[in-house]
């Protein structure tokens, strides 16, 4: 089972629209979770970190569910400039630093 | 602040040749690391580091070295250049181990030929 997994898309979105997307992750020991945003041949840019209660940034809701192992984010009244590949990433935990990246979810806003 | 600066940002070696990616940050950050991303895959951690003077291996170690002399350097080593090797390489930093996320610089873009 790959370590994180997530759907590469690409998801076609109309602007204004709300969209989903989830991950799943298969080290338990993982204690740190978070969503990158990637642009074309850039550098990955922290979005958000994502906490067990669940949290909100302005537009951008992220949930963890730790016994299924899965996290989600969720972007309404979606922009063009939102269009990008959305990276979900777990820290490696177990005692161990560094970052395990899924291969992104790449997001297209259509006007 | 500059934040994570990589240089250069872009490279062309020969097969066999060394080179040194550098990397520097000037955040205090104790936490340091390398990965590569390749097309259709994720990145992918190399080495990293918990403070100067401590390094350990990532998921894809071989080929390359490391070493933490200061807070604020963590260079990359490239033994002997393969072509497997053509990648982008991004350098991250962090305060806190993993708990509020990486900053990465703008990376490297190396080619073997």
């Amino acid at each position: 089972r790959k370590e994180v997994e997530q759907d590469p898309g690409p998801f076609n979105v109309p602007e204004g629209a709300t969209v989903a997307f989830n991950c799943t992750y298969s080290n338990s020991a993982s204690q740190s979770f978070f969503w990158y945003r990637q642009d074309c041949r850039k550098e990955p840019k922290l979005l958000m970190s994502v906490y067990s209660s669940g949290n909100e940034d302005g537009r951008f809701t992220a949930q963890l569910n730790r016994a299924s192992q899965y996290i989600s984010l969720l972007i309404r009244d979606s922009k063009l400039s939102d269009s990008a590949t959305y990276l979900c990433v777990v820290n490696r935990g177990g005692g161990a630093d560094g970052l395990t990246f899924g291969k992104g979810t790449h997001l297209i806003i259509q006007p | 602040n500059a934040g994570v600066t990589q240089t250069p940002k872009f490279q062309v070696l020969k097969t066999g040749q060394s080179m040194t990616l550098q990397c520097a940050q000037d955040m205090n950050h104790e936490y340091m690391s390398w990965y590569r991303q390749d097309p259709g895959m994720g990145l992918r951690l190399i080495h990293y580091s918990v403070g100067a003077g401590i390094t350990d291996q990532g998921e894809v170690p071989n080929g390359y070295n490391v070493s933490r002399s200061t807070t604020e350097d963590f260079p990359l080593r490239l033994l002997s250049a393969a072509p497997s090797q053509t990648s982008v390489y991004f350098c991250a930093s962090s305060l806190v181990q993993g708990a509020r996320g990486y900053t990465f610089g703008s990376g490297t873009r190396l080619t073997v030929v």
